[in-house]
């Protein structure tokens, strides 16, 4: 079975932190994702990984950066929280091309 | 621009009940996705669709694809409580990796 993994189930930081979101996957996948999940507007990826070192914005990359150093972990960096980033946030991975993203429990982060 | 809508985005229905939740979006795409999550859970994915007219079964659930359309729905046969989740459809941004969500229907199953 698939196993994405993330650091932390709940997590409370204070505006102007740095925060770091952690997710590592067990399948040897190319292809890694960030998104926040936010009531009434769905799933919103804020950046996508298909190989080590590279990396692509996805619709909502402002106030995130990511980094992949190892190809089963991604992070997910927030330079300065504000309490706009207070969210449900997610980690996939998948292969190429296209194939079924598996999903990780979530992070839910409170920026006070 | 990809837009997946869901429609409807909340639906409340009877055990041993049939209904649909449909999914609509604007740009053609390879592949479409269907996925379940349960509250203060993770997504799960149920079906992937890869061409037009595939249909695909699972239990109570069944997932078709109609690419001229640019629709998909979720058919629910018999309703029964287990199937009470939120369900999200999602769709490629035209052979990216990337993919669009849909908002998710909340389905609650009444006994």
């Amino acid at each position: 079975d698939v196993k994405v993994t993330q650091s932390s189930r709940y997590l409370v930081k204070r505006t102007g932190e740095k925060v770091f979101l952690e997710c590592v996957q067990d399948m040897d996948h190319e292809n890694m994702f960030w998104y926040r999940q936010d009531p009434g507007l769905g799933l919103r990826l804020i950046y996508f990984s298909y190989d080590v070192k590279m990396k692509e914005k996805g619709d909502i990359p402002e106030g995130y950066s990511v980094s992949r150093e190892k190809k089963e972990r991604f992070s997910l960096i927030l330079e300065s929280a504000s309490t706009n980033q207070t969210s449900m946030y997610l980690c996939a991975s998948s292969l190429p091309p296209g194939w079924v993203q598996y999903f990780g429990p979530g992070t839910r982060l409170t920026v006070t | 621009e990809l837009k997946v809508e869901q429609n409807p985005l909340f639906l409340s229905m009877q055990e041993g009940k049939n209904y649909t939740i449909y999914c609509n979006y604007s740009t053609t795409s390879d592949r479409l996705y269907w996925y379940r999550q349960d509250p203060g859970k993770s997504l799960e994915s149920l079906f992937v669709l890869l061409s037009n007219g595939a249909v695909k079964q699972e239990g109570r659930l069944m997932a078709s694809l109609d690419t001229k359309a640019r629709l998909s729905t979720l058919h629910i046969t018999a309703a029964v409580h287990d199937l009470s989740a939120t369900y999200f459809c999602a769709v490629d941004q035209g052979g990216s990796e990337k993919l669009v969500f849909g908002k998710g229907t909340k389905l609650t199953v009444n006994p």
